[in-house]
């Protein structure tokens, strides 16, 4: 069974500009989870998706907006890119949503705002 | 509030010795708990998970925890360190508040000298 995937691995973007990551879950997973890492903050939940339905979200300001579409796969968005928005961001996948779940991680996505 | 707590940022360990990861936990609820741990450049893999069963939870590549409600810890514990054990580790924590939702520890990074 093919593992989560994510595009694209690396991305720059400068500051103010809008940015959308993808994220294909395991085949038969409907829960797509998604985090923010960075050395400072650590990481940090962002959001949960499960049946295209957003379940659980983390404390982020609404520039960070997802959407998950019929066939699992998923989409984070960010507008308007600050400095401190450059992370390693991770989405994971689960068969069952609520987080009380194993989480299976894609490698990432590391975003450079410059 | 629900918070998690990993003691150490950095752990060091000779081959063969015995490898203890401090993880404390806060939740007003029945909290699961779980450990992951990530690689360079991966991301983060599941090595066990607690969630209200057997109090000694055992894990892959012969990690294992102890839940200790009475201490609120969940102590990650191998008999005998291996090289290809360093990595980072994380100690999760995921509550069911009315949103559920993932909190991770700081991280501990475990190096391992032959």
């Amino acid at each position: 069974k093919a593992g989560v995937t994510q595009t694209p691995r690396y991305l720059i973007k400068t500051r103010g500009q809008q940015v959308t990551l993808s994220c294909s879950p395991i085949s038969g997973h409907r829960s797509v989870s998604w985090y923010q890492q960075t050395p400072g903050q650590g990481l940090q939940f962002l959001f949960e998706y499960f049946s295209e339905t957003q379940r659980n979200k983390g404390n982020f300001p609404g520039r960070f907006s997802g959407r998950q579409f019929s066939n699992s796969r998923s989409e984070m968005n960010v507008s308007t890119l600050e400095l401190g928005d450059s992370a390693l961001y991770l989405c994971a996948s689960s068969s069952r949503p609520g987080l009380r779940d194993e989480q299976f991680f894609g490698p990432g996505t590391r975003l450079t705002v410059l | 509030a629900q918070s998690v707590t990993q003691l150490d940022s950095h752990v060091s360990v000779s081959e063969g010795t015995p490898v203890l990861l401090r993880c404390n936990y806060s939740s007003s609820y029945s909290p699961s708990l779980f450990w992951y741990v990530q690689h360079p450049n991966k991301g983060l893999q599941l090595l066990l998970k607690y969630t209200s069963a057997a109090t000694l939870v055992k894990g892959i590549n012969g990690f294992e925890a102890e839940f200790k409600k009475s201490e609120t810890s969940f102590h990650l514990t191998k008999p005998s360190a291996h090289m290809s054990d360093a990595a980072e580790y994380f100690c999760v924590v995921s509550v069911l508040t009315g949103a559920n939702n993932l909190f991770f520890g700081t991280g501990t990074r475990l190096t391992v000298i032959p």
